[in-house]
């Protein structure tokens, strides 16, 4: 059973625009949820968190969207840029600080110049 | 400041056989995560070890052990191995019930023949 699912597994999008990721978690209980971004042979790199008191948090070009009545949450990244193109995996945590996280099963992004 | 280590990058091995990832943690990181990620599938949790013990497990059966050293590194063991042990694993750290969020290695990519 899937707790979390990104139901796009890409997404291709010019430079200069939006890029929208989206996530749909099923388990309530959860509180924290992040984004990871993935290069080919590198391991996930964190990009952003929010935690599920709050609706958006922003850092730089990315922001993070979450609607709790919906489990649904969002990544934004504007202006979308080259060197975003990677994989996206959003994931899901009970409690902030115990780090077992459950992923989705990703989003490829690319931005094309 | 040296990232999250892990060796070795690729492994090859029959079924049946044992293998051993190892996994050293970032800088001041005294927590060790381990992920399996499937071709085209997100991370799974796997254990987390602190203080040389296990803390929190996955759904993966007994034949996937762990250990960590009074260093913070961290083993991963898997015996009898199958073709579906086919992976990417991931090796992650952070500062037990911190606030920031875990730092992920390159992987070991296991081949299981």
């Amino acid at each position: 059973d899937q707790q979390v699912k990104q139901n796009s597994p890409s997404l291709s999008v010019q430079e200069g625009r939006i890029s929208i990721l989206n996530c749909d978690y099923t388990n309530s209980m959860f509180d924290y949820f992040l984004w990871y971004k993935k290069y080919p042979a590198e391991g996930p790199t964190f990009l952003i968190s929010i935690s599920s008191i709050k609706d958006k948090n922003e850092d730089g070009r990315f922001t993070v969207f979450l609607n709790k009545s919906a489990k649904h949450l969002s990544l934004h990244i504007v202006p979308s840029q080259p060197g975003d193109s990677a994989v996206y995996f959003c994931a899901a945590s009970l409690t902030s600080g115990t780090y077992k996280y459950i992923f989705g099963t990703g989003t490829r992004l690319k931005v094309l110049a | 400041d040296a990232g999250v280590t892990q060796s070795p990058t690729h492994l090859i091995k029959t079924r049946g056989q044992q293998v051993t990832l190892r996994c050293s943690p970032k800088s001041g990181h005294d927590t060790v995560s381990w992920y399996q990620q499937a071709l085209g599938q997100g991370p799974q949790f796997i254990f987390q070890y602190y203080e040389e013990e296990e803390r929190q497990r996955g759904n993966f059966p007994d034949r996937f052990s762990g250990h960590q050293f009074p260093n913070y590194s961290s083993e991963l063991n898997v015996n009898a191995l199958l073709l579906g042990d086919s992976a990417l694993y991931l090796c992650a750290s952070s500062k037990y019930q911190g606030q920031e969020t875990q730092y992920f290695g390159p992987g070991t990519r296991l081949l299981v023949l």
